[in-house]
């Protein structure tokens, strides 16, 4: 059976960093495509980062040279760096799987704040 | 970057309605066009791949058509759990890859 669990979210002043983890059981990692996907309060959808089986990664606009998104293959687990958080990036982030997601953990809840 | 635009953001319907939600992108995208649904608290979940696929555990009333830059998402008669917010999706060729701000169906 398929699971992903992110964690790492939380609290953190605008400015600072934090790294976001994806744990997948079910499923090797290093073979898909894997995603990060976050969504503000009350907002919608936005596509954040892909990291490719190959080992290519691409980022939305609103990220790109903040956020860094990797996996370590020996632990089957996706992350994602944030540094330079700002307060437009408070969102609950999640980890999916695949070009076209039909697997996603739960979420996990950054809260960029002073 | 290629921009999904929904219409409408938002529809009331009733228990039995058959509901229509459209999906422009900014250029062609062939038919690299999936559909999520939503409810509050909860993952997306696929419906529709491929602009016309139906996922796998999806009942047969939702469907999914269109190509190029129109696309169309219907569901045939509005059941009870249906009620939440959809989402289209565009994964063409190279990110990044985005979503339509979303349609939220609510009871009428």
């Amino acid at each position: 059976e398929v699971h992903l669990v992110e964690s790492g979210g939380g609290l953190i002043q605008p400015g600072g960093s934090l790294r976001l983890s994806c744990a997948v059981s079910g499923f090797t990692v290093s073979s898909n495509y894997m995603s990060w996907v976050r969504q503000a309060p009350g907002k919608g959808l936005e596509w954040v980062s892909v990291i490719y089986s190959g080992g290519s990664t691409y980022y939305a606009a609103s990220v790109k040279g903040r956020f860094t998104i990797s996996r370590d293959n020996s632990k089957n687990t996706l992350y994602l760096q944030m540094n330079s958080l700002r307060a437009e990036d408070t969102a609950v982030y999640y980890c999916a799987r695949e070009r076209v997601p039909s697997d996603w953990g739960q979420g996990t809840l950054v809260t960029v704040s002073s | 970057d290629i921009q999904m635009t929904q219409s409408p953001s938002s529809l009331s319907a009733s228990v039995g309605d058959r509901v229509t939600i459209s999906c422009r992108a900014s250029q062609s995208i062939s038919s690299s066009l999936n559909w999520y649904q939503q409810k509050p608290g909860k993952a997306p979940k696929l419906l529709i791949y491929a602009a016309s696929s139906l996922q796998s555990g999806v009942p047969s009333r939702f469907s999914g058509s269109g190509s190029g830059t129109d696309f169309t998402l219907t569901i045939s008669s509005l059941q009870p759990e249906d009620f939440a917010t959809y989402y289209c999706h565009q994964s063409y060729s190279i990110p990044p890859w985005t979503f339509g701000q979303g349609t939220k169906l609510e009871i009428k």
